[in-house]
């Protein structure tokens, strides 16, 4: 079984520039979620998603942060325009039951 | 106060020897308790789930939760160098999937 695959693995842009993230879940994984971990911290919860419906987004800073998943299947986060403090690894995780959750391998990013 | 809490550590711990790992949460609700493990610059890797008061044993690890204490714990026997990693404590209030997780204990094993 394939894991949870993401891109780019790294990414550097400059503040106030646009980036997004790709997110492609374990096949039938219905529930999927986009975390931030900053560097020296645990995961923290951007956004979860069952099917293409949003379940929480309540710690995604909805000024900059978006985030979709039109067709149920794979997903893609935005930053819109990036600063400084979003430098982070942001990793997705999907999962099939109400408990064990996959992550991917993260997109590492840096913001200069 | 955090809703998980973890020593950062480092701990450090000699090969052969057993290594204990807490963590407290501050949520009584609270219903599922996890320990994920993940190596410099890699993803978070499920290692223990355990959701009743007790212990479970799996191979070397044994998780033990005190939901009266809020406490959370994890034991590695006969520790190996290839356990060096950062143990991340992660929970999930009742009904919902959200997982919370601690800042993560930095675990040394010194050979």
């Amino acid at each position: 079984e394939a894991g949870v695959a993401q891109s780019p693995r790294y990414k550097i842009i400059e503040k106030r520039q646009s980036v997004a993230f790709w997110c492609n879940p374990i096949s039938g994984h219905a529930t999927l979620y986009w975390y931030q971990q900053i560097l020296g911290q645990g995961p923290k919860l951007l956004i979860q998603f069952q099917n293409n419906g949003v379940v929480d987004d309540s710690q995604l800073p909805k000024d900059r942060f978006s985030a979709e998943r039109l067709k149920g299947v794979d997903s893609t986060l935005k930053i819109q325009p990036a600063k400084l403090e979003d430098s982070a690894v942001y990793l997705c995780a999907s999962s099939r039951d109400q408990d064990t959750q996959y992550f991917g391998p993260g997109t590492r990013l840096t913001v200069l | 106060q955090k809703e998980v809490e973890q020593n950062s550590g480092p701990l450090s711990v000699p090969e052969g020897a057993i290594a204990s790992l807490n963590c407290t949460y501050s949520d009584r609700g609270s219903q599922s308790f996890f320990w994920y493990r993940q190596y410099s610059g890699k993803s978070p890797e499920l290692i223990m789930s355990i959701y009743s008061n007790g212990d479970k044993e799996d191979g070397r690890f044994t998780a033990q939760l005190n939901k009266a204490s809020q406490y959370v714990s994890l034991l590695i026997r006969d520790s190996q160098p290839s356990d060096s990693a950062t143990y991340l404590c992660a929970v999930t209030r009742q009904g919902a999937q959200k997982l919370v997780f601690g800042q993560g204990t930095r675990l040394t094993i010194n050979p």
